[in-house]
């Protein structure tokens, strides 16, 4: 059974430039989950949704950072534009309910 | 506060060694718990859930204590394939979302 797919897996832009990082939950979960993962700060929820509808976005940065997710098999997530500081490892994960979360083999972004 | 505080190591063991990890969680209304294993430039994977009465899988043994809110993992006869980063996860109740700790990181040598 596929897992979690992200795409890209690597993303190295400039400074300014906008950047859209997608994520296709498991068939079948119903909550999705985008993290961010830096040495400094770990592993940080940014936010999640519920049956396609964002629950809890209290992790978001700033406003450069938006998340959608239009049906159930498809979420993006949008910094615009970026910055250095958001140089780090995104995870999408997906659950069913408040199961096991699954993750996706994240996105390492670099922003020059 | 942070929700889950654990010692980020190293803990650099020999191999067939026992090793211990702590953490600790501030939530008293936190309902779930899990380690789970990080390897490096990889996606965090759960490794085992953990539950009120403790519990084992094969080396892997993990306990809660809900009065000092604390959670343990014991890894007994380390491997090498063990080395890895060791995630204190905590979820609460009425909430899909979980708060991880920082990781643990393990290295078992040779």
């Amino acid at each position: 059974d596929a897992g979690v797919i992200q795409s890209p897996r690597h993303e190295v832009t400039e400074m300014g430039q906008e950047v859209t990082l997608r994520c296709k939950p498991i068939s079948g979960h119903n909550s999705l989950f985008w993290y961010r993962q830096t040495m400094m700060r770990g592993l940080e929820l940014l936010i999640y949704f519920n049956n396609n509808v964002p629950i809890d976005d209290s992790g978001m940065p700033e406003d450069r950072f938006s998340a959608k997710m239009p049906n159930a098999s498809f979420s993006t997530l949008k910094i615009q534009p970026s910055e250095p500081r958001d140089s780090a490892v995104y995870f999408c994960a997906s659950s069913l309910g408040s199961g096991t979360q699954y993750f996706g083999p994240g996105t390492r972004l670099t922003v020059l | 506060r942070k929700e889950v505080e654990q010692d980020p190591g190293p803990f650099n063991v020999p191999e067939g060694a026992t090793v211990a990890f702590n953490c600790t969680y501030s939530n008293s209304a936190s309902q779930s718990f899990f380690w789970y294993r990080q390897d490096c430039r990889k996606e965090p994977k759960l490794l085992m859930s953990v539950y009120s009465s403790g519990n084992e899988d094969g080396r892997f043994t993990a306990q809660l204590n809900r009065a000092s809110q604390y959670i343990s993992l014991l890894i007994r006869d380390s491997k090498l394939s063990d080395s890895a980063t060791y995630l204190c996860v905590v979820g609460q109740t009425g909430a899909n979302n979980l708060f991880f700790g920082t990781g643990t990181r393990l290295t078992v040598i040779p």
